[in-house]
């Protein structure tokens, strides 16, 4: 089973539609859950994190955590054009090297989003 | 939030030769990590850069071939070395800082876009 894993794609939803992404992990400890939007031929950048279980809400954008189901979600309202993207779910993974604790980004392999007008 | 400057943004390199990738913080973050994403597909880590140790590798990269350096908090450098086809990736630097109490969000370079001939 992959660490992060994401809902396959693409999605297309039409203008003004609801998109909804889904990130399934393995890590039952993780407490840190990211979600990034890339542009073709861009770097990642960040749309939302969340660390507690329920609903965190920015603008558009709402993003679901449920631990107990080891799952995190990411709806976008009212979708654009400019939203098509591919969206990227990211899980923070503890990990210990030279005795040193740190968390790296373990990434799903991402959705493609279309939204059409 | 954190800006890095990452460079060359794109290079064309002849097999066997070696390439040196640059990346720049805006302040000081605690660990910098770099990734490789193959066309279409997700991010791939390929170590992490802590300053003052020596970097830590993921499983199927190595040292001798992607020699990292991480001389102070605000600088990175990754070098592909001994060049092949199968090299031709985009390489991306991103760089976190962690709160005590919450993981933060990695920030990432504009990447480099390496093909070999």
């Amino acid at each position: 089973q992959k660490e992060v894993e994401q809902n396959s794609g693409p999605l297309s939803v039409p203008e003004g539609a609801i998109a909804s992404l889904n990130c399934t992990y393995s890590d039952r400890v993780s407490q840190s859950f990211f979600w990034y939007r890339q542009y073709s031929g861009k770097s990642p950048e960040l749309i939302m994190s969340i660390y507690s279980n329920g609903d965190k809400e920015d603008g558009r954008f709402t993003a679901q955590l449920n631990k107990a189901s080891q799952y995190v979600s990411l709806l976008i309202r009212d979708s654009q054009p400019s939203d098509s993207a591919t969206y990227l779910c990211a899980v923070n993974v503890m990990t210990n090297a030279g005795g040193t604790s740190y968390g790296k980004l373990t990434f799903g392999q991402g959705t493609i989003l279309t939204v059409h007008p | 939030s954190a800006v890095i400057s990452q460079k060359p943004s794109r290079d064309i390199c002849q097999r066997g030769t070696s390439l040196t990738i640059q990346c720049q913080v805006d302040s000081q973050v605690t660990m910098m990590f770099w990734y490789r994403q193959q066309p279409g597909q997700s991010l791939t880590l390929i170590a992490t850069a802590n300053q003052g140790s020596e970097a830590t590798y993921e499983s199927g990269f190595v040292i001798d071939k992607f020699p990292i350096s991480r001389p102070n908090l605000t600088f990175s450098t990754l070098t592909v070395s001994n060049m092949s086809p199968e090299d031709s990736s985009i390489y991306l630097c991103s760089a976190r800082t962690y709160r005590v109490s919450l993981d933060t969000e990695a920030f990432f370079g504009q990447g480099t876009r390496l093909t070999v001939v």
